[in-house]
């Protein structure tokens, strides 16, 4: 069965760093494409970044870009989301989704997410 | 960006009634060389992470009930839940996979009226 637990989220002060791990199960993380996305409370889901297959390609967000970087470790089955230089507009939800089957370009599987809080 | 606007914002619909929620990107998402709409469509419940209903714009994932269909192409799509039933109170949003950064329509929620 596959599973993605989030974790690592926590109340942190502007300007600060947090990084966020995703542990995948019943599947292979180096086999498939995955990502971040984020809620903020009572609004939508926006895209944050995105990790290839091979882990050579990463992908960002405006708005996070030259902030927050992508990677994996496979040995662990685990994706990393660290964040720096955190903004009060960093406060949401952030799930982990995998990409599906090559070639669907959608999320097939997403996590049940971790709370970042950004405040002083 | 290709920014993705859904309409309504928000619909209530009698139990057995059709619900009908249309998704328009600003650019193309029709990928030529497949011939194949980059365009998702997700069911979010409260406290619960999205869940995939449709790929290709009209593909069906893989145990989602028939009621549930998508359509559209290029740039206007629709997803139409043919008979609504309680469970299917949720907050439904389009999403575009044709180009960078990956975006998603501002979602419609859908009550029982």
């Amino acid at each position: 069965e596959v599973q993605l637990v989030e974790s690592g989220g926590n109340l942190v002060q502007p300007g600060g760093s947090l990084r966020l791990s995703c542990a995948a199960s019943g599947f292979t993380l180096s086999s498939y494409w995955m990502h971040w996305v984020r809620q903020a409370p009572g609004k939508g889901l926006v895209w944050v970044s995105r990790l290839n297959n091979e882990g050579t390609y990463t992908d960002y967000a405006d708005s996070v870009k030259g902030r927050f970087t992508i990677s994996r470790d496979s040995a662990k089955n685990t994706l990393y989301l660290q964040m720096n230089s955190l903004r009060a507009e960093d406060t949401a939800v952030y799930y982990c989704a995998r990409d599906g089957p090559i070639g669907a370009r959608s999320f097939d599987y997403w996590g049940q997410g971790t709370l970042v809080t950004v405040s002083s | 960006d290709n920014v993705l606007t859904q309409s309504p914002d928000s619909l209530a619909v009698s139990l057995g009634e059709r619900a009908t929620i249309n998704c328009k990107s600003s650019q193309s998402v029709l990928y030529s060389s497949n011939n194949k709409n980059y365009l998702n469509w997700y069911q979010q419940k409260p406290g619960q992470p999205p869940k995939l209903l449709i790929y290709w714009a009209s593909t069906r994932e893989s145990g989602v009930p028939d009621r549930f269909s998508g359509s559209g192409s290029g740039t206007d799509f629709t997803l139409t839940i043919s008979s609504l039933q309680a469970e299917d109170v949720a907050v439904y949003y389009c999403q575009q996979y044709h180009s960078s950064p990956l975006t998603f329509g501002p979602g419609t929620k859908v009550d029982i009226k």
